[in-house]
């Protein structure tokens, strides 16, 4: 079965760039969506279609795509930004999705 | 305002069946593709199923394949997942997401004797 591969860990100061990439064979045909998970709260969306960011979402947020890899940059990162973050795609036909195992976000 | 409210979770033997429901409202339900995504407790984020706006398409992981069933009801802005032959492994926080943007706030499922 496809799996997006990323990073279990990365850990950043405050005002870094953190960075989190995640991997997969179909991204280059597929769009990635990237989600922000806090402790005992749902997901949320930050990125999607690769780079575009949501209405609400702070502009430190972006997104780029390169190959099968495509990664979340922080900018500027702050203490609140410290989270799980997870990538989601599709497989080459489309219609399963999967998410990658996801990455533990620690502002030192 | 988006509201997406899932129900339905619970504790439930082995083998056992559960529903779960959730109910859509502040968008044009009908127009989206929905999804059950769930997490096992300390664990990452699994999509489970998906459907297209007008119930003609569903796709499953391969875990829960022959044993979940998604569905929904566009008159009723409801999204429904039915388990059967529930296993220790489908523990987990069920969560229903409205294309990429809207997710619920989950429901808990246990499989325990």
């Amino acid at each position: 079965s496809y799996e997006l591969t990323q990073p279990p860990s990365v850990s950043v100061s405050p005002g870094q760039t953190a960075r989190i990439t995640c991997s997969g064979d179909a991204l280059p045909k597929q769009y990635a969506y990237w989600y922000q998970q806090k402790p005992g709260q749902a997901p949320v969306l930050v990125i999607y279609k690769d780079s575009e960011r949501p209405s609400g979402i702070p502009e430190r947020f972006s997104g780029s795509s390169s190959g099968t890899t495509v990664t979340l940059t922080i900018s500027g990162v702050q203490a609140e930004d410290e989270a799980d973050y997870y990538c989601q795609s599709a497989d080459s036909s489309g219609t399963h999705e999967v998410f990658g195992g996801g990455t533990k976000l620690t502002v030192l | 305002e988006v509201q997406l409210v899932e129900s339905g979770g619970g504790l439930v033997q082995p083998g056992g069946s559960l529903r779960l429901s959730c109910a859509a409202s502040g968008f044009t339900f009908s127009s989206y593709w929905m999804s059950w995504v769930r997490q096992a407790p300390g664990k990452g984020l699994e999509w489970v199923a998906n459907i297209k706006q007008d119930g003609s398409e569903k796709y499953y992981v391969d875990s829960v394949k022959g044993r979940f069933t998604i569905s929904r009801d566009n008159a009723k802005n409801s999204l429904y997942l039915q388990m059967n032959s529930l296993r220790a492994e489908d523990t987990a926080v069920y969560y229903c997401a409205s294309g990429y943007e809207y997710w619920g706030q989950g429901t808990l499922v246990t499989v325990s004797s």
